[in-house]
């Protein structure tokens, strides 16, 4: 199975500030990533498709980027409702596969 | 408005088998393929399988095979998973979701509300 890894595992930020995460995947897989959110109780939400495509309703300061095998999710200017859990996933093959998750927390 | 609704918490023993459903309203139920995904208490997401409510056919992550079932049901919009041999490790919440497939790969645009599996004796 591929593998994803996420990085940092949580990292605390400042309303503001500018965060990027990161995804690494074991084998290349094209541009076939995709980036949700998810607060704590709740379900996730879609952010980012085929890494770099904006789900529609998701605000401009949430962007993508990368292909093959390394791949980052950029929030330009953190709002306090992004601070969540933040999930890359990959669908190159049919066996889809999840990062184990970035917490953003408040500084 | 298209919205996938599960159906609600269950609490079982170890080894018995729990169904969830997940039915889908606002688009016919065929178009899209069902992904189900579970997280158990202060953890990630993890993939369990995909069903194609149109033929049926069905893809189990290596996890799960032998113990999860994904069939859908086109008249009722309707699909369910069913977990067999539980045990307190499958406590945790199950979501469906729904597969949208661009030019370069899927991502889930529409998830159910996610039902709570308990497993306990």
């Amino acid at each position: 199975d591929i593998q994803m890894t996420q990085s940092p595992s949580s990292l605390s930020a400042s309303v503001g500030d500018r965060v990027t995460i990161t995804c690494r995947v074991s084998q290349s897989i094209s541009r076939y990533l995709s980036w949700y959110q998810q607060i704590p109780g709740k379900a996730p939400k879609l952010l980012i498709y085929a890494a770099s495509n904006l789900q529609a309703g998701v605000p401009s300061r949430f962007s993508g980027s990368g292909s093959g095998s390394h791949f980052t999710l950029t929030i330009s200017s953190l709002q306090p409702e992004d601070f969540a859990t933040y999930y890359c996933q990959q669908s190159f093959t049919n066996m889809w596969t999840f990062g184990r998750g970035t917490t953003v927390e408040i500084k | 408005q298209v919205q996938l609704v599960q159906s609600g918490a269950e609490v079982q023993k170890p080894g018995a088998s729990v169904k969830v459903s997940c039915k889908a309203s606002g688009y016919n139920l065929r178009t899209y393929f069902i992904h189900w995904v579970r997280q158990a208490p202060g953890q990630g997401l993890e993939w369990m399988g995909i069903v194609n409510p149109s033929d049926g056919g069905t893809t189990y992550a290596h996890n799960f095979q032998g113990r999860v079932t994904l069939i859908s049901d086109t008249s009722t919009n309707t699909v369910f998973m069913d977990l067999n041999t539980l045990r307190s490790e499958d406590t945790a919440v199950y979501y469906c979701a729904r597969a949208h497939y661009a030019d370069e790969g899927g991502a889930f645009d529409v998830w159910g509300q996610g039902t709570t599996v308990t497993v306990s004796s």
